[in-house]
Order: C-alpha cells, then structure tokens, then sequence
C-alpha cells in the first residue's frame, strides 16, 4: 500500500516552454502532497508544500510563479514549471501523506521525474 | 528549527563487511528520524523510522539504527555489505505531525566485490 505514482518519468523540453509533472497517490488519499528537487548528487530541496483545495505553502527562494502547484483532489497534485529553462533541468520528486499516518510525518514518494531543458 | 548532518559523502566498503553510516541531528522538539535509500534515477524508499518509541529501529534489507540522545545520532549499520547495497543514503528528520522533513546531503555507498 501507500503507492505514489510520477508521470511522465521524463521529460525533454525547449527552453521557453511549460511542462507539467503529475503526482498521484494510487491507493491512499493524500491530504498533504509535498514536491521536491535534487540537483546532480545532492540531497532534496523542499520545493512546496501542498494541501488539497489550497494554495500551495513554497519555501524561501522558489519562486511560486514559475513553480506552479495544484492540488485539486486527493489523490493529485500538478506542478507545472512555466517558461523552463535550462537552469531548470533537474529531478523532481513528489510525496504524499495522509491522515491516518499517526504522529510522525511518514512521507511517501514517488520514482520522480527527469526533467531537462534544453 | 531543525538540521542533519551526515558525516562523509562516500563511505566504501568491502562485500560481507559492516556497514556503518553515520547521521547527527538536531531538533528543538523531539525528533522524529529517519533512513532513506535512492537507487539511481529513482524515487526515494524508506528504510528505517524512529517514532519514540524502541531506541533500536530495525528495518528492511537487514538495516538497523539506534537513537542515541545523548550524542544526537542516529547511525544506520548493516552487519554485512550486499552488493546490491550499492546507492545513495539519506537520513532525515522531523518535528512529526505534518512538519516537513529535512533532509541530510546523503552518504553515496560503495560495495567493493
């Protein structure tokens, strides 16, 4: 169980354009749906953190424009990277959590997405 | 506010060998800790959790960590390296509840045939 799920795996792109990254929690519903990059061997940078039916919460320094996250269900969560440039490429990752994970923050993730601009 | 810091980026070690990661934390709050794998090009799985409860966790794959408060640790140790052992390994921590989890810079392990 708690299965989260990424599409697409990867993605290629021209630099200007938009694309967008699902993530779906497959056999739970996901109140809380977090996304995260990695840079080349480094750890995850916490991009947002997203409740369903609200606006996403970004951490210091993403810029909540270009990184855009919509929550509409429980079980998914879109993020869009507007106007993508190179700078851009890099691995996304999404996690999900839900209500009955108890009182620890047990995030589930997904395989991530490859993303690269070129 | 909380950190983890993982000391050494790539720790090699001989098949059959112990494996000894090691992770320090710190948290206003009582923690909630964990161990996380990442095999290339991959999401991340979860290894291992503390929650409170046993200071001994055991996990997946034959990996064990013990909390030490008093040293703020929580190091991951295998007693026998596996080559398929072989990714990148993450601890991280939490205050619990819906509080975002922290990542470390991850330890890289190489097994060595």
């Amino acid at each position: 169980g708690a299965v989260v799920s990424q599409h697409p795996s990867w993605v290629i792109c021209k630099s200007g354009t938009s694309v967008k990254i699902e993530c779906r929690s497959l056999d739970f519903q996901a109140t809380t749906m977090f996304w995260y990059r990695q840079f080349p061997k480094q750890s995850l940078m916490l991009m947002a953190t997203s409740n369903e039916g609200s606006k996403a919460t970004y951490e210091q320094g993403v810029e909540k424009d270009k990184f855009l996250i919509n929550h509409a269900s429980l079980t998914l969560s879109t993020l869009t990277v507007t106007s993508a440039h190179p700078e851009d490429s890099s691995f996304y990752i999404c996690s999900a959590t839900f209500l009955d994970s108890g009182t620890y923050n047990e995030q589930f993730f997904g395989p991530g997405t490859r993303l690269t601009v070129l | 506010a909380q950190s983890v810091t993982q000391l050494g980026s790539h720790v090699s070690v001989s098949e059959g060998a112990l494996v000894l990661l090691r992770c320090n934390y710190s948290s206003s709050v009582p923690p909630y800790l964990f161990w996380y794998v990442q095999y290339p090009n991959q999401g991340l799985q979860l290894l291992l959790k503390y929650t409170s409860a046993a200071t001994l966790v055991k996990g997946i794959n034959g990996f064990e960590a013990e909390f030490k408060k008093s040293e703020t640790s929580f190091h991951l140790t295998k007693p026998s390296a596996h080559m398929s052992d072989a990714a990148e390994y993450f601890c991280a921590v939490s205050s619990g509840g819906y509080q975002k989890v922290t990542f470390g810079t991850g330890t890289k392990l190489q097994v060595i045939p």
